[in-house]
């Protein structure tokens, strides 16, 4: 499997708070990205990254944040966190090269639940 | 602009017959193709992938892929169905020499009978 990691993995927390999810990788791969998993909506892209400090915006990015400051680390914030954010969270990786055929690899996901 | 459709939200076969997951793409470029499965509260697994090597692609665990240009299909077939293939099922396509995106279809959950 895939060295990657999501931290927590539950989360319950209120509206209006700060939340921070972390995505640790240990393969060294240039690509990162955050989802997010909802009934009847397949995964969609909240943001991702293409190297350190390179970010950008995915279709679903309002309401979120996202730093990569190192390599193996992406983090995912919500600034103040709302009930239609409730929500399972996956990070992927990936070493696209240009080429045909780099999958994604993914993280076990986190649950979060905004009350 | 790339898209992926899953034809069917839920598929229901009894154990032992044949599986068919539909996919149809849209693409501008070649696309690179996959499917991946989810089992229930896990994360994705990787199935099979569309390099361009070969249009029939074996995946694990049985399954298989056809990648029809002329169709813009991409669809999943397994010839016998097990109890543990319960699952849902992402077809997913992105663009090699683009914006390093990966669009995923709404997904097709895939019930086995006894």
């Amino acid at each position: 499997d895939a060295g990657i990691t999501q931290s927590p993995r539950h989360k319950v927390t209120e509206t209006g708070t700060p939340v921070t999810l972390r995505c640790h990788q240990t393969e060294n791969h240039r690509y990162m990205y955050w989802y997010r998993q909802d009934p009847g909506h397949g995964l969609r892209l909240i943001h991702y990254s293409y190297g350190v400090k390179d970010t950008d915006k995915g279709e679903v990015s309002d309401g979120y944040s996202v730093s990569r400051s190192k390599t193996e680390d992406f983090l995912l914030t919500l600034e103040s966190a709302t009930s239609s954010q409730t929500s399972v969270y996956f990070c992927a990786i990936s070493d696209r090269t240009g080429t045909l055929g780099n999958e994604q690899f993914f993280g076990p996901g986190t649950r979060l639940t905004v009350l | 602009a790339q898209s992926v459709t899953q034809l069917d939200s839920h598929v229901s076969v009894s154990e032992g017959t044949p599986v068919l997951l539909r996919c149809n793409y849209s693409s501008s470029y070649s696309p690179s193709l996959f499917w991946y499965v989810q089992h229930p509260n896990k994360g994705l697994q990787l199935l099979l992938k569309y390099t361009s090597a070969a249009t029939l692609v074996k995946g694990i665990n049985g399954f298989e892929a056809e990648f029809k240009k002329s169709e813009t299909s991409f669809h999943l077939t397994k010839p016998s169905a097990h109890m543990s293939d319960a699952a849902e099922y992402f077809c997913v396509v992105s663009d090699p020499a683009g914006t390093y995106k990966y669009i995923f279809g709404t997904g097709t959950r895939l019930k086995v009978l006894a």
